[in-house]
């Protein structure tokens, strides 16, 4: 069975730190990945996601995510975060082989940014 | 912007009460997803409809949870008879046809048993 490993449950940071949340999965086959974000009171968006090429992907509001096959991670990246960056950030992951549409969630890093 | 629409946004109800939430997914979307969402974890898939036809309701506590699409658009999860352990978020999500593994949720209902 897949699953999604994400081994910070909060971070805390200051304005311009720069931020990389730790993503790991556990699938052999060929994956899709995503970065969804849970802005306080708001409804899960996707940040970015990757299906195939470049393994390095660019998202919404300078977040950007490395896709390492040998080490099957996907860590979000963003180097110089903001207050408005507050939120929780979930990792998923689709079975590309599977056929299934369906995506598994990590446990979630909860994001402060301290101005 | 087109979103994925849920109704209620809260609801709290008694131990073995009936309850039911629904979802309207963006238009033109032909696969809709109900999530459940304990606090402190992410997401985990309760049923996944294409069209009106369930694909794959495997983690769905087919004994108290129910879930239906009848003409394709819209989606009615229910719980009876509701149970503490159900407190939860409820998210409801759609995909279109031409990036079906893209998802796009909705707001969640918020459920508590009391």
């Amino acid at each position: 069975a897949q699953s999604v490993s994400q081994h910070n449950h909060h971070v805390i940071l200051s304005e311009a730190a720069s931020l990389e949340l730790g993503c790991n999965y556990s699938y052999g086959g060929t994956v899709n990945l995503f970065w969804y974000v849970q802005y306080p009171g708001q409804h899960l968006q996707l940040l970015l996601k990757y299906f195939s090429g470049d393994p390095l992907v660019k998202g919404i509001k300078g977040f950007e995510a490395e896709f390492i096959k040998s080490k099957f991670s996907f860590n979000l990246r963003k180097p110089s975060v903001q207050w408005s960056d507050t939120a929780e950030y979930f990792c998923a992951v689709n079975a590309w082989q599977t056929g299934a549409n369906n995506l598994f969630f990590g446990t979630g890093t909860r994001l402060t940014v301290i101005p | 912007e087109a979103e994925v629409a849920q109704s209620p946004r809260y609801k709290i109800t008694e131990k073995s009460q009936a309850v039911a939430f629904w979802c309207d997914p963006i238009s033109g979307h032909a696969t809709l997803y109900w999530y459940r969402q304990i606090l402190g974890q992410g997401p985990e898939l309760l049923v996944q409809f294409q069209d009106e036809s369930v694909v794959d309701d495997s983690q769905l506590p087919k004994d108290r949870f129910s879930a239906e699409r009848l003409k394709g658009v819209d989606s009615t999860l229910k719980i009876q008879p509701a149970e503490l352990g159900d407190s939860a978020m409820y998210l409801c999500a759609s995909s279109p046809p031409s990036r079906k593994y893209e998802q796009y949720f909705g707001p969640g209902t918020r459920l508590t048993v009391t």
